[in-house]
């Protein structure tokens, strides 16, 4: 079985601070994703990324980076974290373009 | 562009009694399909998918999907639904690009 884990279930840190999130997956999956939800928003994509050190821009970018500089992790960088941050955030690999994506559980971060 | 339509943010329903959730898209190019469900505290699972041949697809807990091209539709349907399906449900369409694009999700809630 595919295993995306994040390292934090819950987070809080205040307005202003640099934010880490981190993903890995352990099947060797070219492509990731970092999505947020929001009620009555579904999943909006905020980047992706189909190899090492490439990435993409999802739908929401503004106010957030990513990194890839090894296959298996997955890491998104809130710069400066603002209140509108506050959100759940899922990470999600795939084997190739077309395949299922597979999810970690989640980080639910709060920006006071 | 793709998008997709989930008309139904909350749907309950008596536990034995059928169930359906109904989920439009469009998208000028061929698509793939998918029903991802979440648990409460947990990631998004795949529950099935369409990619090509027969159009309707089923998953191993008893939900079948019917892809239906000239309606736009992908409606996900269950004849005796159980209180273990109370979840969030997300349809998403996949056209063309590396992306995946995401309903707004609904709310199955199975009353005793």
């Amino acid at each position: 079985d595919v295993k995306v884990t994040q390292s934090s279930r819950y987070l809080v840190k205040r307005t202003g601070e640099k934010v880490f999130l981190e993903c890995v997956q352990d099947m060797d999956h070219e492509n990731m994703f970092w999505y947020r939800q929001d009620p009555g928003l579904g999943l909006r994509l905020i980047y992706f990324s189909y190899d090492v050190k490439m990435k993409e821009k999802g739908d929401i970018p503004e106010g957030y980076s990513v990194s890839r500089e090894k296959k298996e992790r997955f890491s998104l960088i809130l710069e400066s974290a603002s209140t509108n941050q506050t959100s759940m955030y899922l990470c999600a690999s795939s084997l190739q373009p077309n395949s299922p994506l597979h999810f970690g559980n989640g980080t639910r971060l709060t920006v006071t | 562009a793709q998008s997709v339509t989930q008309l139904d943010s909350q749907v309950p329903v008596f536990e034995e009694a059928p169930v359906e959730l109904r989920c439009n898209y469009s998208s000028s190019v061929s698509v793939y399909l998918f029903w991802y469900v979440q648990y409460p505290n947990q990631g998004l699972q795949l529950l099935l998918k369409y990619l090509s041949g027969s159009t309707l697809v089923e998953s191993i807990n008893g939900f079948e999907a019917e892809f239906n091209k000239s309606q736009t539709s992908f409606h996900l349907r269950k004849p005796s639904v159980h209180i273990s399906d109370t979840a969030e449900y997300f349809c998403a369409v996949r056209g063309g690009a590396n992306n995946l694009f995401f309903g707004t999700g609904t709310r199955l809630t199975v009353i005793p």
